[in-house]
């Protein structure tokens, strides 16, 4: 059964800072990651999505890498802003068309 | 082009009645997939229907149900509710190919 977690459960830093966010799942075997940003009590909206074939992808301030032998996933936000607080989640998608499995959540707290 | 519906944003239920929920995908897609965000236990999958076939479904007890209409909407029924149903409820949908799923602003449930 595939689990999947992340650290830290929360973050916070001072504007400007380039920060790191960490993923973890228990088998390799994986079609997809996704990392997904979630304001408080609204939905999902996708960050970065990469391939099991693929190593990393960029957006913007956004770089998210894979490495599925070790069962690990970065996110690394450069240059953060008082706009990138919110909750971060990392989802697992284990064969196509099946439902992701999602992290709890890295909570993340951009100061002014 | 329109992303993913839910309606009603916010329901206000009491104990062993009935809740639907309701979600219309972006126009294409044939897959919807449900998911329950409860308070403090993170983004848990409970239904995937595709061409209008339940394909899979998470560890819900059977009064979690669902059906996709020929339109590819989806409607998620929850009976005898009880005071832990009350959640953020997601619903996603995805196309062919390699596309990702897209999310849903989500139905807040409240159990009284």
């Amino acid at each position: 059964k595939q689990e999947v977690t992340q650290i830290p459960a929360a973050l916070s830093v001072p504007e400007g800072e380039n920060l790191v966010l960490n993923c973890s799942f228990t088998d390799s075997a994986i079609y997809n990651l996704q990392w997904f940003r979630q304001d408080p009590g609204k939905g999902l909206t996708s960050l970065l999505l990469i391939q099991s074939s693929q190593r990393e992808q960029t957006s913007g301030r956004l770089n998210a890498s894979l490495d599925k032998s070790s069962g690990r996933s970065t996110l690394y936000i450069a240059a953060s802003q008082p706009g990138d607080s919110a909750t971060y989640l990392c989802a697992v998608e284990v064969n196509y068309g099946q439902n992701f499995v999602f992290g709890p959540g890295t909570r993340l707290s951009v100061l002014p | 082009e329109a992303g993913v519906t839910q309606s009603p944003t916010h329901l206000i239920k009491t104990r062993g009645q009935q809740a639907t929920l309701r979600c219309s995908p972006i126009s294409g897609h044939t897959s919807v997939y449900w998911y329950q965000q409860a308070l403090g236990l993170g983004l848990q999958f409970l239904l995937w229907y595709d061409e209008g076939e339940e394909r899979n479904r998470g560890n819900f007890p059977p009064r979690f149900s669902g059906r996709q209409f020929p339109n590819y909407s989806s409607e998620l029924n929850v009976n005898a509710l009880e005071l832990e149903d009350s959640a953020l409820y997601l619903c996603a949908s995805r196309g062919g190919g390699r596309e990702t799923q897209y999310f849903g602003p989500g139905t807040r449930l409240l159990v009284l």
